[in-house]
């Protein structure tokens, strides 16, 4: 079964350090993965899209990793700001299909 | 250029009563999707449109009817709602890769 799992579920962190968010999926055949962040309120915004070949993919302060072999990603968020609280979701697409396999999130909020 | 447009923001129903929530895009993307967003569970498709005049059920289709009006809206319409159907609903477009969501609906059936 086509599965995308985040961890952790929440993450609490104060403003200026870094974090990191994982993603496992079992999506087969896969064609790319991409992170999203959603403010609360509002629908999902693209922060990267990795194909199968990338490894690494950077927008500002987040970089996004993809392990094709062990099936793994993971953002990470430097010098986090209190704007980065929102959730992050892993969203995984399979080849030749319009089905995208969205995770359930992990919720980050940045304190002062 | 306003992206993804969805009305209406809020909506409160009583179980049975039927509405219908629009989608516009003004990107000139081919494909349009609608997802519902539940707690602890990650965006479920429940009808997508590869292209104007063709609709395709998702994962969770049922209670639900879908209209492809022309390559700009895509409507979304619950014939009768039902408690279960108490979701926030996502409109998206997207051009080939990155999906475009519009700010979605939170609709609460009593």
């Amino acid at each position: 079964k086509n599965q995308v799992e985040q961890s952790p579920q929440s993450l609490i962190i104060l403003e200026g350090k870094n974090c990191t968010l994982q993603c496992n999926y079992t999506v087969s055949p896969f064609s790319n993965l991409r992170w999203y962040k959603q403010d609360t309120g509002r629908g999902p915004v693209s922060l990267t899209i990795m194909t199968f070949s990338e490894n690494t993919k950077s927008n500002g302060r987040y970089t996004a990793t993809l392990d094709a072999d062990t099936k793994q990603s993971s953002l990470h968020i430097t010098a986090s700001q209190l704007s980065d609280s929102a959730s992050y979701i892993c969203v995984v697409s399979a080849s030749g299909t319009y089905k995208y396999i969205f995770g359930t999130g992990t919720r980050l909020k940045v304190l002062a | 250029n306003a992206g993804v447009t969805q009305t209406p923001k809020f909506q409160v129903l009583k179980t049975g009563q039927s509405m219908t929530l629009q989608c516009a895009q003004d990107m000139n993307h081919n494909s349009m999707y609608w997802y519902r967003q539940d707690p602890g569970m990650g965006l479920r498709l429940i009808y997508y449109s590869a292209s104007e005049g063709t609709t395709d059920k998702g994962e969770v289709p049922n209670g639900y009817n879908v209209s492809r009006l022309n390559k700009r809206e895509f409507s979304l319409r619950l014939e009768s709602a039902a408690p279960s159907q108490t979701s926030v609903y996502f409109c998206a477009s997207s051009p080939q890769e990155t999906q475009y969501f519009g700010p979605g609906t939170r609709l609460l059936v009593l």
